[in-house]
């Protein structure tokens, strides 16, 4: 049982290009989330889903989109990187209930 | 001031120490999460709280509503317990999302 796959695990970007973090979960979580985590902060919600075809914003969504085409995949896309987009990223779901929160193991990302 | 506040931000502990984390919060909520985030950068989910007491293993965790407090207890500490131990809270009316709080770094030296 995979849980949350995340790829790539590292990134280094240049000002100004574009990329996609992918997120999969093989669990039939209907409820899926991308957060940012800065150093010294807790994390911050960037967009969540409740379900294929549904999302919404978090609260730090600025520079970020996301899609979510089926119940499995989570695609996180930056445009026009910025350096205050270096951070590292977590995709993450959960089960009806929210019992319990399953993560993803990261994104280190950095813009140069 | 942010709505989920730990303490303390860093720990230092001897290995068999008996370990307290706080997590107070100032807004209602419907559940409490413990996550552990190791040196790699992965986040496990510890424990989901809504009242009362949890355990698992050496790990306790407990949480009074009316005081908006939690706290997780590490008994018998061991270095392979040194991470970072992240308080989260779903806000009432809000079960979609976790508001965190900023971590704990916990060391444990042997």
């Amino acid at each position: 049982n995979a849980g949350v796959t995340q790829t790539p695990k590292f990134r280094i970007l240049k000002i100004g290009q574009s990329m996609t973090l992918q997120c999969t979960q093989d669990m039939n979580h209907n409820y899926m989330y991308w957060y940012r985590q800065d150093p010294g902060m807790g994390l911050k919600l960037i967009y969540y889903s409740v379900g294929a075809g549904i999302t919404d914003k978090g609260e730090v969504p600025n520079g970020y989109n996301v899609s979510r085409s089926t119940t499995e995949d989570f695609p996180l896309r930056l445009e026009l990187a910025a350096p205050s987009q270096t951070s590292v990223y977590f995709c993450a779901s959960s089960p009806p209930g929210f019992t319990e929160a399953f993560f993803g193991q990261g994104t280190r990302l950095t813009v140069v | 001031k942010n709505e989920v506040e730990q303490s303390p931000q860093n720990l230092t502990a001897q290995e068999g120490e008996f370990i307290t984390i706080n997590c107070s919060y100032s807004v209602g909520i419907s559940a409490l999460h413990w996550l552990q985030q190791h040196p790699g950068g992965g986040i496990v989910s510890l424990f989901m709280l809504s009242s009362g007491k949890k355990k698992h293993g050496r790990l306790i965790a407990t949480i009074n509503i009316q005081e908006k407090h939690s706290s997780l207890h590490i008994t018998a500490s061991h270095p392979r317990d040194s991470a970072v131990y992240i308080c989260a809270v779903r806000l009432s009316g809000s079960a979609r999302q976790l508001t965190f709080g900023s971590g704990t770094q916990l060391t444990v030296l042997p």
